[in-house]
């Protein structure tokens, strides 16, 4: 049973450009969530997609954006890069009921923007 | 706005000894905490969580929940080296959004 897959592992930008993660969820899991964990921080709430909507937004620009597609998977969409964008990106798996249960999280990517 | 609180430490103790992690809370209608292990560079995986006022023991991890003092604990016994990492205590909002601690890093010296 596969866990939470995130794409790419490793990423390096440059500061203005765009960038696309991948994400897919737990088997029989219907919410991903994703989260940006700065060095020495906790993670932190960008937004939650369901049936493709997304359902609750964190703290965070506009240029932070996502999708979910029908099988569930999502991308988080990240423009005009800034230094202070490189983080670790967490994607996260649950049920709709995410909050009972707790998530399972993918290992992430860790971006880097130069 | 939800917080959620914790010492950075970093906490240190010997192989074998019980390790004490401590989290508060700013929401007083917070419901349910969760605590999640995290190793340096990899994701947090989930330990427990505790819903009820009191202790919930689960092999060598206790979660303790006092609500009317706003704090969460995480107690490990029989501490491991394997146990070092950073570990965080988390609250959901409405079942959505988790809100993080920035963690304590735990060290178990051998």
């Amino acid at each position: 049973d596969a866990g939470v897959t995130q794409s790419p592992t490793h990423l390096i930008k440059t500061r203005g450009q765009q960038v696309t993660l991948r994400c897919s969820p737990k088997s029989g899991h219907d919410t991903v969530s994703w989260y940006q964990q700065a060095l020495g921080q906790g993670p932190q709430f960008i937004f939650q997609y369901y049936e493709e909507e997304e359902r609750q937004r964190g703290n965070f620009p506009d240029r932070f954006s996502g999708h979910q597609f029908p099988n569930y998977s999502s991308e988080l969409n990240v423009n005009a890069l800034l230094l202070g964008d490189s983080a670790l990106y967490l994607c996260a798996s649950s049920l709709a009921t995410g909050g009972l249960y707790g998530y399972t999280f993918g290992s992430g990517t860790r971006l880097t923007v130069v | 706005q939800k917080e959620v609180e914790q010492n950075s430490g970093p906490l240190s103790v010997p192989e074998g000894a019980i390790a004490s992690l401590n989290c508060t809370y700013s929401d007083r209608g917070s419901q349910s905490f969760f605590w999640y292990r995290q190793y340096s560079g990899k994701s947090p995986e989930l330990i427990m969580f505790i819903y009820s006022n009191g202790d919930k023991e689960d092999g060598r991890f206790t979660a303790q929940l006092n609500k009317a003092s706003q704090y969460v604990s995480l107690l490990i016994r029989d501490s491991q080296p394997s146990d070092s990492a950073t570990y965080l205590c988390a609250s959901p909002e409405e079942g959505n959004q988790f809100y993080f601690g920035t963690g304590t890093s735990l060290t178990v010296i051998p």
